[in-house]
């Protein structure tokens, strides 16, 4: 248990809708990272938050959005969902900015159908 | 464009023999390099990283080794045992960019052999 907690743990939806992931850091980290995990793209690093402040953005699509809350917790909006958003999406934590030890949760698998 | 990948999709090993798995890079001006392990149904866990100026970092078990002048880079895990199945991959991160411009590589999978 890497001490990461991401909700749901799976969720299918239909194309065109909205859903919201949520992610639960390691207690005293920091830092939030959002990946997506598909079978043809392998691993994509989406965007990172610090205390509550963005800090680097990777491949996100313009229809996805983060933010990170007081309580250190994130939440990943993805809308007008199409077909091939359907993939795992990771939360990690890390305690500091620079740090490249991160804890990954389990993932939320997404369905859009 | 620049791109992490790994020669080896698949990797059988016998219990108690060391493992080496190993990845190409293509952009010389990587900074970091990061080993992930990733168990079925479960998220990419940390297993070690390795800055560009420096050749060799030993972990538990594991050594990471990187030739920057053909730009490769391998995992060695010593004596694997059944619990060391899994899909291990890379990463690099660039020294320009920092880590928004991360990139992983596609995965080898490890099976151990009882």
């Amino acid at each position: 248990d890497s001490g990461v907690t991401q909700t749901p743990k799976h969720l299918i939806t239909a194309t065109g809708q909205r859903v919201t992931l949520r992610c639960s850091p390691r207690s005293g980290d920091l830092s939030v990272y959002w990946y997506q995990q598909s079978l043809d793209q392998g691993l994509q690093f989406l965007i990172q938050y610090y205390n509550g402040e963005e800090r680097a953005k990777g491949n996100i699509l313009e229809r996805f959005s983060a933010q990170q809350f007081p309580d250190l917790h994130s939440e990943l909006n993805l809308s007008s969902l199409e077909l091939g958003d359907s993939a795992l999406y990771f939360c990690a934590s890390s305690q500091g900015l620079g740090t490249h030890e991160q804890y990954f949760g389990p993932g939320t698998r997404l369905t859009v159908t | 464009g620049e791109s992490v990948g790994l020669h080896l999709p698949t990797l059988s090993v016998q219990e108690g023999d060391n493992s080496i798995i190993n990845c190409a890079y293509s952009n010389s001006a990587s900074d970091y390099f990061i080993w992930y392990k990733q168990e079925s149904g479960k998220g990419p866990q940390f297993i070690i990283d390795i800055r560009s100026n420096m050749d060799k970092r030993q972990g538990q078990r594991v050594t990471v080794l990187l030739n920057k002048t053909v730009k490769h880079l391998s995992l060695q895990i010593a004596a694997t045992q059944p619990g060391d199945s899994a899909v291990y991959f890379c990463a690099e991160i660039p020294l320009s960019g920092g880590y928004q411009k991360v990139t992983f590589g596609t995965g080898t999978k490890l099976q151990v052999i009882p």
